[in-house]
């Protein structure tokens, strides 16, 4: 199997508190995460790719310094949202590959983190 | 870039009939793979199923089956025996395999509702 946690599921802060999310890969090492943005009714929309070992590549447009990605061991990558404000409510998932088996290359993603900020 | 592309924002279907999700794609690339996810109301996404581009065969798993036109760039889901289960919003994605870097580019997503 490739089962994917997140935590917290659910997560209310302050407007100028910074929010940290955990990715588990839970049975298997993860080399590669990957960060994924969902506003309400649409579609997931890449942040960033994390890298066990080396520092994330995020996507174009999307600010560095404000989401900080931290890909310490095989099995954990987080997302930091710093100094969160109300327009990064939103949905974030990640997921992983499973390079060990015959699809590697299949995303598993893990159940989401819902982030509102006040 | 690659871009997928589903052209129906919802789609319906009664309990036990078929129902085909359409999606198709633009690149350049000749080895790729694409997927099909669906998304219920909890919010995890979950893999329905999987096609290699390389592979003319066309994927199925259970009550699930793709017709992948490589030539044409389309990739659609066909869905039998439809289930009350089964409605949730669906996502096609694209994932190139380049040396390793790999990144999954998703359409917009069919919701489909499945009728009792």
């Amino acid at each position: 199997g490739a089962v994917v946690s997140q935590h917290p599921s659910w997560v209310i802060c302050k407007s100028g508190t910074s929010v940290k999310i955990e990715c588990r890969s839970l049975d298997f090492q993860a080399t590669t995460m990957f960060w994924y943005r969902q506003f309400p009714k649409q579609s997931l929309m890449l942040m960033a790719t994390s890298n066990e070992g080396s520092k994330a590549t995020y996507e174009q447009g999307v600010e560095k310094d404000k989401f900080l990605i931290n890909h310490a061991s095989l099995t954990l990558s987080t997302l930091t949202v710093t100094s969160a404000h109300p327009e990064d409510s939103s949905f974030y998932i990640c997921s992983a590959p499973n390079r060990l088996v015959p699809a590697g290359d299949t995303q598993y993603f893990g159940p989401g983190t819902r982030l509102t900020v006040l | 870039a690659q871009t997928v592309t589903q052209s129906q924002p919802e789609m319906s279907v009664q309990e036990a009939e078929t129902v085909t999700l359409s999606c198709t794609y633009d690149t350049s690339e000749s080895d790729y793979y694409l997927f099909w996810y669906k998304q219920p109301p909890s919010r995890q996404m979950i893999l329905v199923i999987r096609q290699e581009a390389y592979k003319q065969q066309n994927a199925t798993e259970n009550r699930f089956s793709v017709n992948f036109q490589k030539a044409a760039k389309s990739f659609s889901l066909k869905i039998s025996d439809s289930q009350l289960g089964d409605a949730a919003m669906y996502f096609c994605a694209y994932n190139q395999k380049r040396g390793g870097s790999e990144k999954l580019v998703f359409g917009k997503g069919t919701k489909l509702t499945v009728n009792p």
